[in-house]
């Protein structure tokens, strides 16, 4: 079965380091998008991403992340001068049309 | 009013028990509805859709009240590997997910 993998599966970095999370998103899927997930609460609505842009993204999205996709196969999400609030689960995913999400296993970012 | 919102839980049942939750929704434009499953530290896995007739997949029905604005999901003759955090997925009228805090489900033996 066709899978979204993340890179890598726990990163750990200073504050106000940069961080970049990759994720292959499945080949023949056209809309991207990240989301996170803090310890113990629900998934959010980072960005998506469709036709090498972002179509959407929610008001967490701030300049301090930005996305690219810089050569067809890879999607990444990267994090400038990180918080300690960054810290949490952050979930690649995506679809071929508006529904059959699939979601990476995702990368665990913990800031110190 | 939370764009989506779900009893936490949890739910505690014993093996072979029937557990039945909803799930309510504000945006009344809402297009499409899922049920995830997503167990501890790990990525929402699609259980399944949910459609304006109801549908079942197994020991899993779902259902829409689109009058009411809820979802529902049943699950009969739990199984020990049931237990997880069920997740309401709604598409609004764009793009992004919007996910439920999750319902926590623990099949006790």
């Amino acid at each position: 079965e066709p899978e979204v993998t993340q890179t890598p599966s726990h990163q750990v970095t200073q504050m106000g380091q940069e961080v970049i999370l990759r994720c292959v998103p499945i080949s023949n899927h056209l809309y991207f998008y990240w989301y996170r997930q803090i310890l113990g609460q629900k998934v959010e609505f980072l960005v998506s991403f469709y036709n090498n842009e972002i179509s959407e993204k929610s008001e967490i999205f701030d300049d301090q992340f930005s996305v690219e996709r810089p050569d067809g196969s890879n999607f990444t999400l990267k994090i400038r001068s990180t918080k300690l609030e960054d810290s949490a689960m952050y979930f690649c995913a995506s679809s071929d049309s508006r529904d059959g999400y699939t979601f990476g296993s995702g990368t665990r970012l913990t800031v110190v | 009013r939370k764009e989506v919102e779900q009893d936490p839980g949890p739910f505690n049942v014993p093996e072979g028990a029937t557990v039945a939750f909803n799930c309510t929704y504000s945006n009344s434009a809402s297009q499409s509805f899922f049920w995830y499953r997503q167990d501890c530290r790990k990525e929402p896995k699609l259980l399944m859709s949910v459609y304006s007739s109801g549908n079942e997949d197994g020991r899993f029905t779902a259902q829409l009240n689109r009058a009411s604005q809820y979802i529902s999901l049943l699950i009969r003759d739990s199984k020990l590997s049931d237990s997880a955090t069920y997740l309401c997925v709604v598409i609004p009228n764009d793009y992004k997910l919007s996910f439920g805090a999750g319902t926590t489900v623990t099949v006790r033996a």
